[in-house]
């Protein structure tokens, strides 16, 4: 979806680096999501927010956070970064208001490789 | 723990067969969302189910769910080459999804 844009879309990083990962979307969601996908496994969720003040894990916060510094931007960060985080990064948006508040709306992923 | 696990794997047909991919999950869901990925994309929602129907229509899409065997199925008709991607279901409950793996349709011309 070109309403929601990820940054940088390819990063290589060492081991022990700390990066951020960047989201932005002109959808004028309320609830912004972050998931991995590794091959074989599907996408799991990191962390979730559904609205600025409102921040929850999900299924695999360990070794990440995130700041949603606006409505429109969500980012996730990896303090210190590990091999085994080297993954697909998708972020995500689904509307607080209307008929389709369950559908999420996914961004075109940042592929991140930790050395 | 993944919600969903798609079945098959991997799925091979030739254009203008149908493709039936199946979804089993674990736990409540108010919803049942099927998803496609075109490859190293991110992920497109196709078609919604909610937890009290048990089938719903949307072009050449079909999806049947089945609350007391926890499960769902994807039918897609006529297929195209253009519908060669991975296809995921999601479980929806509280505005969050928890995803299967996935499966692989190829399309052969």
């Amino acid at each position: 979806d070109a309403d929601v844009t990820q940054t940088p879309r390819n990063r290589i990083t060492k081991t022990g680096k700390r990066i951020m990962l960047e989201c932005s979307q002109t959808k004028g969601h309320d609830r912004m999501y972050w998931y991995r996908q590794d091959p074989g496994l599907g996408l799991r969720l990191i962390y979730y927010s559904f609205d600025v003040k409102d921040i929850n894990k999900g299924e695999i916060s360990d070794g990440y956070s995130v700041s949603r510094q606006a409505q429109a931007k969500f980012s996730l960060s990896l303090e210190s970064a590990i091999p085994n985080q080297t993954a697909l990064y998708f972020c995500a948006t689904s509307d607080l208001r209307g008929d389709h508040q369950e559908t999420q709306y996914f961004g075109p992923g940042t592929r991140l490789l930790v050395l | 723990s993944q919600q969903g696990e798609e079945d098959p794997q991997a799925l091979s047909i030739q254009e203008g067969e149908n493709a039936t991919m199946n979804c089993s999950y674990k736990t409540s869901i108010n919803n049942l969302q099927w998803y496609r990925q075109n490859s190293g994309r991110g992920l497109v929602h196709l078609i919604l189910i909610r937890s009290n129907e048990r089938e719903k229509h949307s072009g050449r899409l079909r999806v049947t769910l089945d609350t007391s065997k926890k499960s769902s199925s994807l039918l897609i008709t006529a297929s195209r080459a253009a519908d060669t991607a991975s296809y995921f279901c999601g479980g929806g409950s509280n505005y969050k999804l928890t995803f299967g793996k996935g499966t692989l349709l190829t399309v052969n011309p």
